[in-house]
Parts: C-alpha cells; structure tokens; sequence
C-alpha cells in the first residue's frame, strides 16, 4: 500500500516570497492533515480536512497561509508572502476518518532566508 | 484545551537497556492515543495506537499503556538496540473527528 507523498522534500525561498507544498494521501483516506513542526517541537496542526471540507483551521495564519483539497484527495499548502519565522517542516497525514490512526508522510523542510 | 508534554526531552542509556518513555495530557476525556517515532529529517512513523477502551497494547518489543485516570501513557521499549534512536512522540484525539495533539517528544539515544 502507498504511502502519503509529499513534495518538494526540501525548499529555500527569501522572505516574502511564496511557496506551495503538495500532499497526496494515502487512497481511500477521507481525513488530511497538515501539520507544522518546528525544530525541536511537537507538530501543531494548521489545518484539517475532511473530504474537501474544512473541519479545523483555528491555528492556521490565513493572513499568509492558504490550504485546499481538491475534489477531497490531493492537497495543497500555500505560504504568500513568507516570514523567516515560518521555517520548519511540513508534515502531512492522512487516516480513514478525523481521529482514527494517521499516517505521515516525509514531510517538506522549509528554510526562508 | 488539551496539553500534551512529554518528559524528560532527551535521554541516553547503554544498549541492552530497557527504555521507559513518558506522556501525560491534561484532559482524561479522550478517543485515543498514538506513539510515533521520527527519525532525522524524516516524517513521523505510527508505532502503536491505544483506543480509550485499552489499558495496554502491544507490537514486538514495544509496549503502551494507558491510564486515562491520571492522564498518562507509557512506551516501554525491550532491551534497547541502538537502532531504537529517534524522537519517539506521543498523540492524543479528544473525539471521534478531531485532531491529533502532540507532546514534545522524547529524544532518545542508546549507546552501544
């Protein structure tokens, strides 16, 4: 069975410039996640999704970040204009419904200079 | 809210060793809890779920328990190889539905 693909694995971009990461789940899964995890820190959900649904965006910088899922399988994370703060690396996950065991993939690292 | 916090953040035995990792979280009421394990730059990799209803659950030389009484769960792992080095992380869901929310991890190294 597949795994959750991730891409770019790796990204380095100026501040204010944009960037978008891609995210295709594990097939059958009806629950996206995408977390940001900072180095040395737990990951911190930015967004959830339900089929193409939005069940929690409540952490989500939507000042700069946006997120959709596209007829509720792939996903894409945009980050317009970034902030140095924002470096960190992007983690995806998928799981059957919100709640039930999640699956991550490699996650996309981020440095903004 | 709900708080996770693993403790303590890093921690080194000599291989052979049992590993004893540790996680408690602020609200009892919850659907499950998942122990992870990630690698240097690299994602998150599911080691074991418990459902509200278990006490324990086992996989190989891994074994989590809960206590949702006190708000704890604890990965022990069996004579540690130095393989088993990684940040082992911890996950806790409210509800059905809900996000997973996560401690701080634990970074552990076995010396050979």
């Amino acid at each position: 069975e597949a795994g959750v693909a991730q891409s770019p694995r790796y990204k380095i971009i100026e501040k204010r410039q944009s960037v978008a990461f891609w995210c295709n789940p594990i097939s059958g899964h009806a629950t996206l996640y995408w977390y940001q995890q900072i180095l040395g820190q737990g990951p911190k959900l930015l967004i959830q999704f339900q089929n193409n649904g939005v069940v929690d965006d409540s952490q989500l910088p939507k000042d700069r970040f946006s997120a959709e899922r596209l007829k509720g399988v792939d996903s894409t994370l945009k980050i317009q204009p970034a902030k140095l703060e924002d470096s960190a690396v992007y983690l995806c996950a998928s799981s059957l419904f919100g709640g039930s065991e999640a699956f991550f993939g490699q996650g996309t690292r981020l440095t903004v200079v | 809210k709900q708080e996770v916090t693993q403790i303590p953040a890093a921690l080194s035995v000599p291989e052979g060793e049992n590993l004893v990792l540790n996680c408690s979280f602020t609200d009892s009421a919850i659907y499950n809890l998942q122990w992870f394990r990630q690698d240097p730059g690299k994602g998150l990799t599911s080691l074991l779920l418990i459902q509200s209803s278990q006490r324990e659950q086992t996989s190989g030389r891994l074994n989590a328990s809960l206590d949702k009484s006190s708000g704890r769960s604890t990965l022990y792992i069996a004579a540690s190889q130095p393989g088993d080095s990684a940040t082992y992380l911890c996950a806790v869901v409210k509800a059905a539905g809900n996000k997973l929310t996560f401690g701080g991890g634990t970074r552990v190294l076995v010396k050979p």
